[in-house]
């Protein structure tokens, strides 16, 4: 296992369309997140699973988001009916059940809304 | 909520010197963590050193320290014997003992001049 695989690396879309971005954390990881970086900014804290169950949701994660781990495995993230406001970097990262695990984060997903 | 500042933009450092990169949190608990993570260009994010908000001893990784002063609520990242491969966005982030989202900085983008 090489750590956290997120694909696709990039993704341009107009605006009104709907995407999805996939994520692949470590295999033994219980716990996956997901968090938004814009430009010149720190990660921003979206939502995250534990094994299959959506626990903690930040009110960033509007309507229009919604994330799912089906299996609690590799997760999904759709954004519909894109926004030029929606044009970041998408991250996700996992980790252990354990008080001070580290998180482990993938190289991210560049969103373009043009 | 839990903020984190973080008030160099940007710093520069000889190759082979130290340099410190200044963090500062406001939170109201007394049991928490605090991480310093490091994201080079076009790469993942990785942790460079983590302290527990409970421990009075400053956590070191090698050539990195931190300085942790829990009343003043500062946090500092310190880099000796710079080198060409530091030279990243670093982002200091606060957890709560309880939760599972990290909360981040704007971030510091170090240079290192060879």
């Amino acid at each position: 296992d090489t750590g956290v695989s997120q694909d696709p690396r990039h993704k341009i879309t107009k605006r009104g369309q709907n995407v999805t971005f996939r994520c692949d954390p470590i295999s033994e990881h219980n716990r996956l997140y997901w968090y938004r970086q814009t430009l010149g900014q720190g990660p921003e804290f979206l939502t995250y699973f534990q094994n299959e169950a959506q626990l903690e949701k930040s009110r960033l994660l509007s309507d229009r988001f919604s994330a799912e781990r089906p299996k609690g495995s590799f997760s999904t993230l759709e954004i519909q009916r894109t926004e030029q406001g929606d044009s970041a970097m998408y991250l996700c990262a996992s980790s252990l059940i354990k008080s001070m695990a580290e998180a482990f984060f993938g190289q991210g997903t560049r969103l373009t809304v043009v | 909520a839990q903020t984190v500042t973080q008030s160099q933009p940007e710093m520069s450092v000889q190759e082979a010197e130290t340099v410190t990169l200044s963090c500062t949190y406001d939170t109201s608990e007394s049991d928490y963590y605090l991480f310093w993570y490091k994201q080079p260009p076009s790469r993942q994010m990785i942790l460079v050193i983590r302290q527990e908000a409970y421990k009075q001893q400053n956590a070191t990784e090698n050539r990195f320290s931190v300085n942790f002063q829990k009343a003043a609520k500062s946090f500092s990242l310190k880099i000796s014997d710079s080198q060409l491969g530091d030279a990243a966005m670093y982002f200091c982030a606060y957890r709560s003992q309880g939760a599972q989202k990290l909360v981040f900085g704007q971030g510091t983008r170090l240079t290192i001049n060879p």
